[in-house]
Order: C-alpha cells, then sequence, then structure tokens
C-alpha cells in the first residue's frame, strides 16, 4: 500500500519561529510537492522537487524554503513563520511519467500565533 | 496565462447522476487528473484523461475535449458518502517534470 506520511497532523507556532514540516514517501517516487491549501483559494504549489537535492518554485515560494537530501524525504522550511502562514499543508508525491497522479500525504494543519 | 474553473458549489440527490464540469486554458497540456477530497482528509486519486473521449470506472466517469479546453466528471448512483469536494487539475510539463494545477474545488453536498 503506498503511503506518504508528514511529521504532525497539527501544528501551532509563534510568529517569527523557524517551522520544519517533514514529509516521507515510501514508493521510491521521483518527484515531491509542497502544497498549501486555503478556502476559497484551492490548493497552490509552494516548491517541488524532481530529484534529490533539485528544487523548482511554485507557484507562491515567498516565505518558504525546502530540502531534498534523500530520495524519500522532502522538507518544508518557514524561515520566520507568519499569520499569512497559517494554513493546511499538504505533501505529496509522484512518478516522473507524464499521466503519473499525485499521492498525498494526510496534511499539516499550521497555526502560526 | 493558467487558469482553471470549476463551479464552488453544487447539491444533488442520492441515487441521481450529476456532473462536475471544469474549464481551463493552459500552456503545456499534459493530461488532466479528478481528485476526491473529503473534509479533513488529503485528495485521493479519481481520473486522469489525457486523450479526447469519455474514461468510465464504475459510477465515475470523466471527459475530456482538449480542443474546448474542457472536462466533466459525471457521478452516477449518487450515495451520501459521495459528498465531498471534487478537485480538477491540468497536468502541465514545467520544464523539469510534470505539475498540477489545480482548480478551487467543487463541494458537492448529497442530501436524501
Amino acid at each position: 500500500d503506498v503511503k506518504v506520511t508528514q511529521s504532525s497532523r497539527y501544528l501551532v507556532k509563534r510568529t517569527g519561529e523557524k517551522v520544519f514540516l517533514e514529509c516521507v514517501q515510501d514508493m521510491d517516487h521521483e518527484n515531491m510537492f509542497w502544497y498549501r491549501q486555503d478556502p476559497g483559494l484551492g490548493l497552490r504549489l509552494i516548491y517541488f522537487s524532481y530529484d534529490v537535492k533539485m528544487k523548482e518554485k511554485g507557484d507562491i515560494p515567498e516565505g518558504y524554503s525546502v530540502s531534498r537530501e534523500k530520495k524519500e524525504r522532502f522538507s518544508l522550511i518557514l524561515e520566520s513563520a507568519s499569520t499569512n502562514q497559517t494554513s493546511m499543508y499538504l505533501c505529496a508525491s509522484s512518478t516522473g511519467l507524464a499521466g503519473g497522479e499525485q499521492y498525498f500525504g494526510p496534511g499539516t494543519r499550521l497555526t502560526v500565533t | 496565462g493558467q487558469n482553471i474553473d470549476q463551479p464552488t458549489e453544487m447539491t444533488a440527490t442520492e441515487g441521481a447522476i450529476v456532473q462536475i464540469n471544469c474549464t481551463y486554458q493552459t500552456s503545456g497540456f499534459n493530461g488532466l487528473f479528478w481528485y476526491q477530497q473529503h473534509a479533513g482528509e488529503a485528495p485521493t486519486f479519481l481520473s486522469y484523461n489525457v486523450l479526447d473521449g469519455l474514461e468510465e470506472k464504475g459510477r465515475f466517469s470523466s471527459f475530456l475535449s482538449r480542443s474546448k479546453g474542457y472536462s466533466y466528471l459525471l457521478l452516477k448512483e449518487l450515495q451520501m458518502k459521495d459528498s465531498a469536494s471534487y478537485l480538477c487539475a491540468v497536468s502541465n510539463y514545467g520544464g523539469a517534470t510534470n505539475k498540477l494545477i489545480f482548480g478551487t474545488g467543487t463541494l458537492l453536498a448529497v442530501q436524501p
């Protein structure tokens, strides 16, 4: 059974804190993605990675960075959390093939106070 | 630019048929996905279309017209458990790999 796991389901952080969100997949997928999901705005791509140590900006990368040191793990970093980063964060992975569906993790609901 | 439109909300009756439409404008089109997302859960894959026509999978079917930039998801014999958000997503080759651009989702409420 394919699996994408995220380190926390719920997280509460203070403004200015450094926040790490971890994602691990066990499907040997090349691609990994970080999204945030907000009411009325849908899923928006923050960053993605198509190989170890390779990363590309998505549509809303400002205020975020990522790290992919191993194929199975993709981390999202908020260098200095702000209240407008309160959101649901979803990680996904896929093969690099056209038509390769994305498998999503359960999500992390982050609240920044 | 890239744009995906789908209705915000729909309501249907248990046992009925409902069609959720999606229109898109994008470059580098590489197929269209539909995902289902129940409240508080992750999206799960429903269907993928890359060629024009209808793909049927049990109670769910998905249609694509590339020339019209149009797709729909058809749900038959609706059940209460089909109440969920349905996300249309266009696959786009982003230079390094394929990535998805999502619409904002259609929240379907199935009533008894």
